[in-house]
């Protein structure tokens, strides 16, 4: 299995910081990592796909990079909005599986 | 807009089998998509489970795979998931969701995802 890693954890900031966090896989898999945006009581909605691309109606300010084995997220612009937990997901070879997620968090 | 809508007992006793139903509106699972059914344990850990295509094409996770049934109903256009002998490691929040690619199966992500359906295995 291909093991996914995020960190950190927690992420304490604030409205209007930019905020950058990372998944690193134990193997290379190329650019095929998804990043997802969870909000309590909801399902994970996909923000970036093919590790830099945006998802439909996702805003702007997300941006995704990285290939091989690190990726990041980024906001560029927090938003109240934003508050959320992040899990990447690789999908290299009939293969998903996800990352334990980056929970962004009020300072 | 395809949207997806979970639903399952909420309780099963261990050793049972649990069965779960996806219904899909706003599209036809008759289509070139697939269809995952994935988990998220109280310790908030995502875990893909298995995938079905109408045709019947289906694959599982090899940790779930001899307890995993899939099937898909295109005249109810619903997927239906069964995991059988259950303990309390499946208890979990279960959701359905459409792969969505542009390089074929294998190489795609989930999008969207239903809204998820939670279980509690216990006596």
């Amino acid at each position: 299995d291909i093991q996914m890693t995020q960190s950190p954890s927690t992420l304490s900031a604030s409205v209007g910081d930019r905020i950058t966090f990372t998944c690193r896989a134990n193997q290379n898999i190329n650019n095929w990592l998804a990043w997802y945006q969870q909000k309590p009581g909801k399902a994970p909605k996909l923000l970036i796909y093919d590790a830099s691309n945006l998802g439909r109606g996702v805003p702007s300010r997300f941006s995704g990079g990285g290939s091989g084995t690190e990726f990041t997220l980024t906001i560029s612009s927090l938003q109240p909005d934003d508050f959320a937990t992040y899990y990447c997901q690789q999908y290299d070879s009939y293969s998903w599986t996800f990352g334990q997620g980056t929970r962004v968090e009020i300072k | 807009q395809v949207q997806l809508q979970e639903s399952g007992p909420g309780l099963v006793k261990p050793s049972e089998t649990l069965s779960l139903i996806c219904d899909v509106s706003g599209g036809s699972i008759r289509t070139d998509y697939y269809w995952s059914w994935i988990r998220q344990t109280p310790g908030k850990t995502l875990e893909w489970i298995a995938y079905i295509h109408h045709s019947g094409d289906s694959n599982s996770n090899p940790s779930l795979k001899s307890r995993v049934t899939l099937s898909a109903d295109t005249s109810k256009n619903q997927l239906s998931l069964k995991l059988s002998a259950v303990t309390a490691a499946d208890t979990a929040i279960y959701y359905c969701a459409r792969h969505d690619t542009s390089h074929g199966l294998g190489k795609d992500w989930f999008d969207p995802w239903g809204q998820g359906t939670p279980v509690i295995v216990s006596s």
